[in-house]
């Protein structure tokens, strides 16, 4: 089955600055990639999403970039807000099966 | 409804007791999966359905945990003879049949076995 690894475990940035989070999976045949964001008290809820046809896609400050070759794909959020601290998580499926997420990313921004 | 709903929000429940969880997805959405959440760590994978039939029941810890979904909509996930590693929050989500699209999440249950 697909595993899913994502790092760091905790990020910490200054507002303003741009925060990296990476996953790595290792099934091939997966072709959807979620990123979910989760805040206390709270069920996760998408930010984003990327299918494995594209290498990239921006949403305003949120992008995420996708390798097949190396089987990794990433979260990148620029001009950190405050209010973007929370859980991260990723997540990689195949045709809506089984989807696996990641161990998730504690981002905190400091005002 | 409007999102995935989950019952009940909080569930204190005595070790060895069983409790049964429940999720309503939102309407139309005929993929649901289960989600264990233990305190500040991932979302563990239970058991994923497609309709009423479960392809995927792989992330059940134990034979102590059983999920069922009837008229390919309602879920309840049953915990028997609960034990306190069994704490956490079970998270229920949705999503529409045969794509790649957003999964919505529930509120979750926070089980709390004393």
């Amino acid at each position: 089955g697909e595993n899913v690894e994502q790092h760091p475990s905790t990020l910490s940035v200054q507002e303003g600055d741009s925060a990296v989070i990476k996953c790595t999976y290792s099934d091939s045949a997966s072709n959807y990639f979620p990123w979910y964001k989760q805040e206390l008290g709270k069920g996760p809820q998408l930010i984003i999403d990327i299918r494995s046809n594209v290498g990239e896609k921006k949403d305003q400050r949120i992008a995420v970039t996708l390798n097949k070759t190396a089987k990794h794909f990433s979260l990148h959020i620029t001009e950190t807000q405050p209010e973007d601290s929370a859980v991260y998580f990723c997540a990689a499926g195949y045709n809506n099966n089984d989807m696996r997420f990641g161990a998730g990313t504690r981002l905190t921004v400091k005002p | 409804g409007a999102g995935v709903s989950q019952s009940p929000s909080n569930k204190v429940t005595e070790k060895g007791k069983d409790v049964e969880l429940r999720c309503d997805p939102i309407s139309g959405h005929t993929a649901l999966y289960w989600y264990r959440q233990s305190l500040g760590q991932g979302l563990e994978f239970l058991i994923y359905f497609q309709g009423n039939s479960a392809p995927d029941k792989s992330g059940l810890p134990s034979d102590r945990f059983s999920a069922e979904r009837t008229g390919g909509s309602v879920s309840t996930l049953t915990i028997q003879r609960t034990q306190q590693e069994d704490s956490a929050v079970y998270l229920c989500a949705s999503s529409s049949q045969g794509l790649l699209t957003e999964a919505f999440f529930g509120q979750g249950t926070r089980l709390t076995v004393v």
